[in-house]
């Protein structure tokens, strides 16, 4: 069974700070994704990586994919109370199951 | 283009009942895939159905269940419910394989008493 940690599990920050949340797996992935679940609501996809060492931006939002594909980073810049969600990694390994990750549930103060 | 469409919203059972979940998929999209979320476990893989065949399963007791309908419609069913199934349920469409963007329902919470 694939497993996917991410880290932290929770995390409070001040509004405008930086932040980094990780995923980790001990499995090639061949490709991940990163959702976004707000309260009430089902996950909302925010990217998909492919390549190892590939680099996304989303506006303040940044997603790197290890060059081993078995990790991947979401970095957000200047954190904005919009900002506050569950992030959750996916992982797509060799038999297509979408795996998730454990998520990190992230609060932005204001 | 309307999203994926998740009935009931809020479901409250007793343990031993069954239960019945359905799933509209987006307009097109053939794939819909079931997943459950609880606090402890996170969000994990039920099931998946293509063209009324179901791809994979995760590792769930044979009491889950799922079928999809020539329509791309998909229910999932739940017998003798247990204390521990209540969560929430999940349902993401997509156009097909390969595996691409998953879209989300908003779920069906489920409380068993």
């Amino acid at each position: 069974t694939q497993l996917l940690e991410q880290s932290p599990q929770f995390l409070s920050i001040q509004e405008g700070e930086n932040l980094t949340v990780y995923c980790n797996s001990s499995s090639v992935f061949s490709s991940l994704q990163w959702y976004r679940q707000e309260p009430g609501e089902g996950p909302v996809l925010l990217v998909t990586v492919v390549t190892g060492g590939e680099v996304k931006k989303l506006k303040r939002l940044t997603f790197q994919f290890g060059d081993a594909r078995k990790d991947s980073s979401l970095h957000i810049t200047a954190a904005q109370p919009g900002d506050t969600g569950l992030y959750l990694c996916a992982g797509i390994f060799g038999n297509e199951k979408l795996t998730f990750g454990t998520g990190t549930r992230l609060t932005i103060i204001p | 283009k309307a999203g994926v469409t998740q009935t009931p919203r809020y479901l409250i059972k007793t343990r031993g009942q069954q239960v019945t979940l359905s799933c509209s998929p987006i307009s097109g999209h053939r794939s819909v895939s079931w997943y459950q979320q609880t606090p402890g476990q996170g969000l994990q893989f039920l099931f998946e159905y293509f063209s009324e065949t179901q791809r994979n399963k995760g590792n769930f007791p044979g009491r889950f269940s799922g079928r999809q309908f020539s329509n791309s419609r998909s229910e999932m069913n739940v017998s003798t419910l247990e204390l521990g199934d209540s969560a929430l349920y999940l349902c993401a469409s997509s156009p097909g394989p390969p595996r691409g963007e998953q879209f989300f329902g908003p779920g069906t919470r489920l409380t068993v008493l």
